[in-house]
Protein backbone atom coordinates (compact mmCIF):
# COMPACT_ATOMS: atom_id res chain seq x y z
CA UNK A 1 0.00 0.00 0.00
CA UNK A 2 1.59 2.77 -0.94
CA UNK A 3 1.91 5.15 2.18
CA UNK A 4 3.86 8.20 3.52
CA UNK A 5 4.58 7.52 7.10
CA UNK A 6 5.58 10.22 9.74
CA UNK A 7 6.40 9.60 13.52
CA UNK A 8 5.92 10.56 16.27
CA UNK A 9 2.34 11.19 15.64
CA UNK A 10 2.19 12.84 18.71
CA UNK A 11 4.51 14.67 21.01
CA UNK A 12 4.66 17.04 23.70
CA UNK A 13 8.23 18.52 24.58
CA UNK A 14 10.14 21.27 26.61
CA UNK A 15 11.42 24.62 24.42
CA UNK A 16 14.94 23.99 23.47
CA UNK A 17 14.58 20.07 23.62
CA UNK A 18 16.17 19.06 20.41
CA UNK A 19 13.48 16.90 18.09
CA UNK A 20 13.24 14.84 14.94
CA UNK A 21 10.01 14.17 13.21
CA UNK A 22 10.60 10.87 10.87
CA UNK A 23 9.12 10.71 7.32
CA UNK A 24 9.20 7.49 4.99
CA UNK A 25 7.46 6.84 1.78
CA UNK A 26 7.50 3.81 0.10
CA UNK A 27 6.32 5.34 -3.38
CA UNK A 28 10.20 5.78 -4.69
CA UNK A 29 8.94 9.34 -5.32
CA UNK A 30 11.06 11.88 -5.80
CA UNK A 31 9.67 14.82 -4.16
CA UNK A 32 9.47 15.40 -0.14
CA UNK A 33 8.25 18.06 1.70
CA UNK A 34 7.07 19.34 4.69
CA UNK A 35 4.43 21.53 5.85
CA UNK A 36 3.11 23.19 8.87
CA UNK A 37 -0.51 23.89 9.15
CA UNK A 38 -2.01 26.26 11.95
CA UNK A 39 -5.47 27.96 12.80
CA UNK A 40 -6.36 30.59 10.21
CA UNK A 41 -3.21 30.23 8.68
CA UNK A 42 -3.63 27.22 6.09
CA UNK A 43 -0.68 24.89 5.34
CA UNK A 44 2.46 26.69 5.03
CA UNK A 45 6.08 24.55 3.20
CA UNK A 46 8.66 24.54 5.36
CA UNK A 47 11.02 22.91 3.52
CA UNK A 48 11.19 20.72 0.07
CA UNK A 49 13.26 18.05 -1.76
CA UNK A 50 13.40 17.60 -5.36
CA UNK A 51 15.78 14.35 -5.11
CA UNK A 52 18.26 12.98 -2.70
CA UNK A 53 21.10 15.45 -1.37
CA UNK A 54 18.81 18.59 -3.11
CA UNK A 55 16.75 20.53 -0.75
CA UNK A 56 15.13 24.29 -0.51
CA UNK A 57 13.85 26.40 1.99
CA UNK A 58 9.75 26.47 1.54
CA UNK A 59 7.74 29.49 3.11
CA UNK A 60 8.42 29.37 6.10
CA UNK A 61 12.57 27.26 7.23
CA UNK A 62 13.43 29.20 10.15
CA UNK A 63 14.19 27.26 13.19
CA UNK A 64 13.81 23.92 10.52
CA UNK A 65 16.28 21.82 9.50
CA UNK A 66 15.97 18.75 6.81
CA UNK A 67 18.44 16.30 5.42
CA UNK A 68 17.78 13.67 2.39
CA UNK A 69 20.31 11.20 2.41
CA UNK A 70 18.12 8.53 1.34
CA UNK A 71 15.59 8.55 -1.62
CA UNK A 72 12.58 7.50 1.04
CA UNK A 73 13.82 8.95 4.02
CA UNK A 74 12.90 13.17 4.85
CA UNK A 75 13.52 13.98 8.34
CA UNK A 76 12.27 17.22 10.16
CA UNK A 77 14.83 18.67 12.79
CA UNK A 78 14.22 21.27 15.19
CA UNK A 79 17.25 22.19 16.68
CA UNK A 80 15.69 24.06 19.51
CA UNK A 81 12.31 24.55 19.66
CA UNK A 82 9.90 27.36 20.72
CA UNK A 83 6.34 27.03 21.36
CA UNK A 84 5.66 29.37 17.99
CA UNK A 85 6.47 25.76 16.87
CA UNK A 86 3.30 23.76 18.35
CA UNK A 87 2.08 22.73 15.47
CA UNK A 88 0.58 19.85 13.20
CA UNK A 89 2.67 18.89 10.75
CA UNK A 90 2.47 17.55 7.49
CA UNK A 91 5.00 15.09 5.71
CA UNK A 92 4.41 14.80 1.87
CA UNK A 93 5.64 13.40 -1.33
CA UNK A 94 4.76 12.83 -5.42
CA UNK A 95 6.88 12.13 -8.39
CA UNK A 96 8.69 14.67 -9.23
CA UNK A 97 7.29 14.97 -12.74
CA UNK A 98 5.22 18.54 -13.01
CA UNK A 99 1.72 17.84 -11.68
CA UNK A 100 1.69 14.86 -10.12
CA UNK A 101 -0.39 13.60 -7.32
CA UNK A 102 1.38 14.29 -4.11
CA UNK A 103 0.30 12.13 -1.05
CA UNK A 104 0.34 13.27 2.47
CA UNK A 105 1.34 11.89 5.79
CA UNK A 106 -1.10 11.71 8.76
CA UNK A 107 0.20 14.74 10.65
CA UNK A 108 2.23 14.87 13.70
CA UNK A 109 0.84 17.22 16.23
CA UNK A 110 4.12 18.86 18.12
CA UNK A 111 3.39 21.16 21.62
CA UNK A 112 6.47 23.06 22.45
CA UNK A 113 5.82 23.91 26.11
CA UNK B 1 3.15 38.24 -4.50
CA UNK B 2 2.26 34.66 -5.23
CA UNK B 3 -1.14 34.22 -3.42
CA UNK B 4 -3.40 31.33 -3.91
CA UNK B 5 -7.19 32.88 -1.80
CA UNK B 6 -10.23 30.21 -1.37
CA UNK B 7 -14.05 31.89 -0.81
CA UNK B 8 -16.25 31.37 0.77
CA UNK B 9 -14.07 30.89 4.16
CA UNK B 10 -17.06 28.44 5.17
CA UNK B 11 -19.89 27.41 3.06
CA UNK B 12 -23.11 25.49 4.53
CA UNK B 13 -25.25 24.03 3.05
CA UNK B 14 -28.28 21.66 3.30
CA UNK B 15 -28.09 17.80 1.79
CA UNK B 16 -29.05 18.20 -1.82
CA UNK B 17 -27.88 21.99 -2.09
CA UNK B 18 -25.26 22.15 -5.44
CA UNK B 19 -23.48 24.96 -5.04
CA UNK B 20 -19.57 26.27 -6.01
CA UNK B 21 -15.94 26.76 -3.81
CA UNK B 22 -13.53 29.00 -5.54
CA UNK B 23 -9.77 29.10 -5.94
CA UNK B 24 -8.07 32.43 -7.19
CA UNK B 25 -4.26 32.26 -7.99
CA UNK B 26 -1.54 35.00 -9.02
CA UNK B 27 1.16 32.76 -9.66
CA UNK B 28 2.66 33.07 -12.89
CA UNK B 29 4.16 29.77 -14.44
CA UNK B 30 1.47 27.49 -12.99
CA UNK B 31 2.68 24.06 -13.22
CA UNK B 32 -0.84 22.00 -11.29
CA UNK B 33 -3.72 23.39 -9.57
CA UNK B 34 -4.58 20.67 -6.46
CA UNK B 35 -7.57 19.97 -4.93
CA UNK B 36 -7.76 18.35 -1.75
CA UNK B 37 -10.39 17.26 0.91
CA UNK B 38 -8.98 17.54 4.81
CA UNK B 39 -10.93 15.96 7.67
CA UNK B 40 -10.10 17.22 11.33
CA UNK B 41 -6.90 15.57 12.60
CA UNK B 42 -6.01 14.04 8.84
CA UNK B 43 -3.51 14.58 6.27
CA UNK B 44 -5.22 15.73 2.87
CA UNK B 45 -6.78 13.48 0.91
CA UNK B 46 -5.87 13.98 -3.18
CA UNK B 47 -9.38 14.75 -5.15
CA UNK B 48 -8.31 16.56 -8.67
CA UNK B 49 -5.07 17.92 -10.69
CA UNK B 50 -5.57 20.10 -13.28
CA UNK B 51 -2.98 22.03 -15.78
CA UNK B 52 -4.62 23.82 -18.36
CA UNK B 53 -7.14 26.79 -18.79
CA UNK B 54 -10.17 25.30 -19.79
CA UNK B 55 -9.72 21.42 -18.62
CA UNK B 56 -12.57 20.01 -16.48
CA UNK B 57 -12.30 17.08 -14.05
CA UNK B 58 -15.11 14.80 -12.21
CA UNK B 59 -15.70 12.69 -9.63
CA UNK B 60 -18.62 11.60 -8.11
CA UNK B 61 -20.83 14.83 -7.00
CA UNK B 62 -18.31 16.82 -7.88
CA UNK B 63 -16.72 18.52 -10.72
CA UNK B 64 -13.47 20.97 -10.70
CA UNK B 65 -12.75 23.57 -13.49
CA UNK B 66 -9.88 25.20 -14.06
CA UNK B 67 -9.06 28.95 -15.98
CA UNK B 68 -6.40 31.65 -16.26
CA UNK B 69 -7.14 32.90 -12.95
CA UNK B 70 -9.44 30.82 -11.17
CA UNK B 71 -10.47 27.28 -10.26
CA UNK B 72 -13.76 26.07 -9.16
CA UNK B 73 -15.43 22.89 -7.46
CA UNK B 74 -18.83 22.13 -7.82
CA UNK B 75 -20.40 20.39 -5.24
CA UNK B 76 -24.01 18.49 -7.22
CA UNK B 77 -26.58 17.43 -4.88
CA UNK B 78 -23.89 17.18 -1.57
CA UNK B 79 -24.83 14.62 1.40
CA UNK B 80 -23.59 14.76 4.93
CA UNK B 81 -20.22 13.02 4.26
CA UNK B 82 -19.18 15.53 1.97
CA UNK B 83 -18.71 17.69 5.00
CA UNK B 84 -14.33 18.77 5.31
CA UNK B 85 -12.28 21.30 4.89
CA UNK B 86 -11.80 21.79 0.79
CA UNK B 87 -8.04 23.31 -0.20
CA UNK B 88 -6.73 24.06 -3.51
CA UNK B 89 -3.30 24.24 -3.97
CA UNK B 90 -1.23 25.16 -6.93
CA UNK B 91 2.63 24.21 -7.80
CA UNK B 92 4.97 26.54 -10.30
CA UNK B 93 7.66 27.23 -12.06
CA UNK B 94 10.60 30.08 -11.91
CA UNK B 95 13.99 30.23 -10.47
CA UNK B 96 14.30 28.27 -7.23
CA UNK B 97 10.76 27.70 -6.67
CA UNK B 98 10.09 24.80 -8.73
CA UNK B 99 9.41 22.81 -6.01
CA UNK B 100 6.93 24.82 -4.04
CA UNK B 101 3.54 24.38 -3.15
CA UNK B 102 1.62 27.22 -2.45
CA UNK B 103 -1.80 26.26 -0.52
CA UNK B 104 -5.42 28.66 -0.05
CA UNK B 105 -6.34 28.92 3.71
CA UNK B 106 -9.16 26.34 2.89
CA UNK B 107 -13.27 26.23 2.83
CA UNK B 108 -15.04 24.76 5.50
CA UNK B 109 -17.77 22.66 4.14
CA UNK B 110 -20.69 21.77 6.24
CA UNK B 111 -23.79 19.30 4.78
CA UNK B 112 -27.01 19.55 6.95
CA UNK B 113 -29.21 16.58 6.54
Amino acid sequence: EAQVTQNPRYLITVTGKKLTVTCSQNMNHEYMSWYRQDPGLGLRQIYYSMNVEVTDKGDVPEGYKVSRKEKRNFPLILESPSPNQTSLYFCASSLQRTGHTIYFGEGSWLTVV
Amino acid sequence: EDQVTQSPEALRLQEGESSSLNCSYTVSGLRGLFWYRQDPGKGPEFLFTLYSAGEEKEKERLKATLTKKESFLHITAPKPEDSATYLCAVRYAGGTSYGKLTFGQGTILTVHP
